[in-house]
């Protein structure tokens, strides 16, 4: 069993959508988790970074964490063409320790 | 405030040849992270440098190495190029946690 799973999509949907990414993880010593976002060619840019448990908001953005299921989630609301790309979950133990990649899901916005 | 630069760009080698790649933090970051993209096996961490320190490393073959300069730039360095080293080498300069990622090396092996 790999330490993070994500369903690695494609995923299409329509412009003005509500898109839900969702990640697992087996390890439960996983403190903090972020959200990346990769555009073709790209590095991958940060969009979300939370702490434990709980929810975090960001403009159309809304990151989930509940720990005792080990099961992360990222919301987009009103979803853009601009918003296509593949996601990351990421996670690790502590600020000082290597994070742990998903596959990524692949996310298209049709207009 | 500048973000992550990575140099070069693109690399394209053959095998048994060897390469250095280069990254600069983001100004006031001293940590450096490296990580290897491939289609297959997605992100994998490398190795980590704080203050020109290895504080963590990947599961990767010797042939890996890196260092960290005194300005906090990282270099990393892969001898007896395989084909299977095809990859995106992507640096991340880090601060209080937050990775924040530079655009990539694209190595290829010929």
């Amino acid at each position: 069993q790999k330490e993070v799973e994500q369903d690695p999509g494609p995923l299409s949907v329509p412009e003005g959508a509500i898109v839900s990414l969702n990640c697992t993880y087996s390890n439960s010593a996983f403190q903090y988790f972020m959200w990346y976002r990769q555009y073709s060619r790209k590095g991958p840019e940060l969009l979300m970074y939370t702490y434990s448990s709980g929810n975090k908001e960001d403009g159309r953005f809304t990151a989930q964490v509940d720990k005792s299921s080990k099961y992360i989630s990222l919301f987009i609301r009103d979803s853009q063409p601009s918003d296509s790309a593949t996601y990351l979950c990421a996670m690790s133990i502590s600020g000082n320790t290597p994070l742990v990649f998903g596959k990524g899901t692949r996310l298209s916005v049709i207009a | 405030k500048a973000g992550v630069t990575q140099t070069p760009r693109y690399l394209i080698k053959t095998r048994g040849q060897q390469v250095t790649l280069s990254c600069s933090p983001i100004s006031g970051h001293r940590s450096v992270s490296w990580y290897q993209q491939t289609p297959g096996q997605g992100l994998q961490f490398l190795f980590e440098y704080f203050s020109e320190t290895q504080r963590n490393k990947g599961n990767f073959p010797g042939r890996f190495s890196g260092r960290q300069f005194s300005n906090s730039r990282s270099e990393m360095n892969v001898s007896t190029l395989e084909l299977g080293d095809s990859a995106l080498y992507l640096c991340a300069s880090h601060i209080r946690g937050e990775q924040f990622f530079g655009p990539g090396t694209r190595l290829t092996v010929l």
